[in-house]
């Protein structure tokens, strides 16, 4: 597509709950990245991911975060047993290669606003 | 890890003055230095880049100047304008990281007033 699209835009639920939440990057980007921003607070990174494999991971909080991009473009981010302080805006960008040397600039999608109750 | 730290958190000016706003990164192998422009509910969106081989970037009325000795690097706007309202975002990247990933500032909201 012509540009990174997130669904939901705007999610609601209960504590304890289970999420997903959508990314489609752009089309022929093969780096794709998931961020969490609360409020008032720049972007913290969560997980990357290069082709369908996560290569760094090592942004998610805890295991109840999980992100799957099983055919290279797709991606979803899960989050079980939700709790009040998961509640922030989670934005996924993407990247044409995701190499430093390359023209590694990231496209963010307007984010999924996650509240949980 | 990158830390990134942005100063000030907020900056009020008035229409036709300029705004430098600055941060300071941690990790001296950083490459790799954005500028992120956010609207109220709207996406980050770039507006200006700096790569460690050069010392000084300028599109139209936005800057940016990068002081790899002293890890800081500054985002400078001339004759600002209302629509230039927004929080602004820098952020570095460690090439040796995979995926290039950014690191983020906490972000300077900039006020413009008419």
């Amino acid at each position: 597509g012509a540009g990174v699209s997130q669904t939901p835009s705007n999610k609601v639920t209960e504590k304890g709950k289970y999420v997903e939440l959508r990314c489609d990057p752009i089309s022929g980007h093969t780096a794709l990245y998931w961020y969490r921003q609360s409020l008032g607070q720049g972007p913290e990174f969560l997980i990357y991911f290069q082709g369908t494999g996560a290569a760094d991971d090592s942004g998610l909080p805890n295991d109840r975060f999980f992100a799957v991009r099983p055919e290279g473009s797709v991606s979803t981010l899960k989050i079980q047993r939700t709790e009040r302080g998961d509640s922030a805006v989670y934005l996924c960008a993407s990247s044409l290669t995701g190499q430093s040397s390359g023209a590694n600039v990231l496209t963010f999608g307007a984010g999924s606003r996650l509240t949980v109750l | 890890g990158e830390n990134v730290e942005q100063h000030p958190s907020t900056l009020s000016v008035q229409e036709g003055d300029s705004a430098v706003i600055k941060c300071t990164y941690s990790d001296s192998a950083s490459n790799y230095f954005p500028w992120y422009k956010q609207e109220l509910g709207k996406r980050p969106q770039l507006i200006i880049d700096i790569r460690s081989n050069v010392g000084e970037k300028k599109d139209q009325r936005i800057a940016v100047t990068l002081n790899k000795t002293a890890k800081h690097f500054s985002l400078h706007i001339t004759e600002t304008q209302p629509e230039d309202s927004a929080v602004y975002f820098c952020a570095a990247a460690d090439p040796s990281n995979a995926g290039n990933m950014l690191t983020f500032g906490g972000g300077t909201r900039l006020m413009v007033k008419p």
